[in-house]
């Protein structure tokens, strides 16, 4: 079965930055786009990125550019997303996703969320 | 950026009730529509892709219709499982957008 498994809770003081992980299993990790999406709290989803994890190629949405970095290893299946120069509107929690059915934007797996609360 | 909007934001309705929600998109984007349910702490759960398919898994009571811009998903009859918060989402190009969601709870 497929598992997405995604690093603890963190906290963080404004303009620090954040890494959060995702270990996959159950499925061929390089065989498919990995994307991260955030939900900041009582609001709605909202898509970061999304990187090819045999290749490592990214694309990133436009608000997040220059602050993200999305990276892959397929030696242990993981995928990682860092934020930098965080501010108290980057409070969300963060989950990895995957669509492995039907498309790439189909997300059908999703990690547990990982809970990230940027605070002075 | 492709706009998803969803109406209503919120409703309350009984068990066996049979429950609407509609989600509009700024643009066509042909029956690249999604529909995920979220349960409080929870990950979103893909319920239907393409429109109108079925994930694997998924209670035949639910059902989604629609194309180009106007979208629906019914519940036909509502079971207290259902209580949750459902949101579109479309596929047809990057970035992928979601609506802002429509929590379903008890009246």
């Amino acid at each position: 079965q497929v598992q997405l498994v995604q690093s603890g809770a963190e906290v963080k003081k404004p303009g620090a930055s954040v890494k959060v992980s995702c270990e996959a299993s159950g499925y061929t990790f390089s065989s498919y786009s990995m994307s991260w999406v955030r939900q900041a709290p009582g609001q709605g989803l909202e898509w970061m990125g999304w990187i090819t994890t045999y290749n490592g190629e990214t694309n990133y949405a436009q608000r997040l550019q220059g602050r993200v970095t999305m990276t892959a290893d397929t030696s242990t299946n993981t995928a990682y997303m860092e934020l930098r120069r965080l501010r108290s509107d980057d409070t969300a929690v963060y989950y990895c996703a995957v669509g492995l059915i039907v498309g790439a934007f189909d997300f059908d797996s999703w990690g547990q969320g990982t809970l990230v609360t940027v605070s002075s | 950026d492709i706009q998803m909007t969803q109406s209503p934001s919120s409703l309350s309705a009984s068990v066996g009730d049979r429950v609407t929600i509609t989600c509009r998109a700024s643009q066509s984007i042909t029956t690249y529509l999604n529909w995920y349910q979220q349960k409080p702490g929870k990950a979103p759960k893909l319920l239907i892709y393409a429109t109108s398919s079925l994930q694997s898994g998924v209670p035949s009571r639910f059902s989604g219709s629609g194309s180009g811009t106007d979208f629906t998903l019914t519940i036909s009859s509502l079971q207290p499982e259902d209580f949750a918060t459902y949101s579109c989402q479309q596929s047809y190009t990057s970035p992928p957008t979601f609506g802002p969601g429509t929590k379903v709870d008890i009246k």
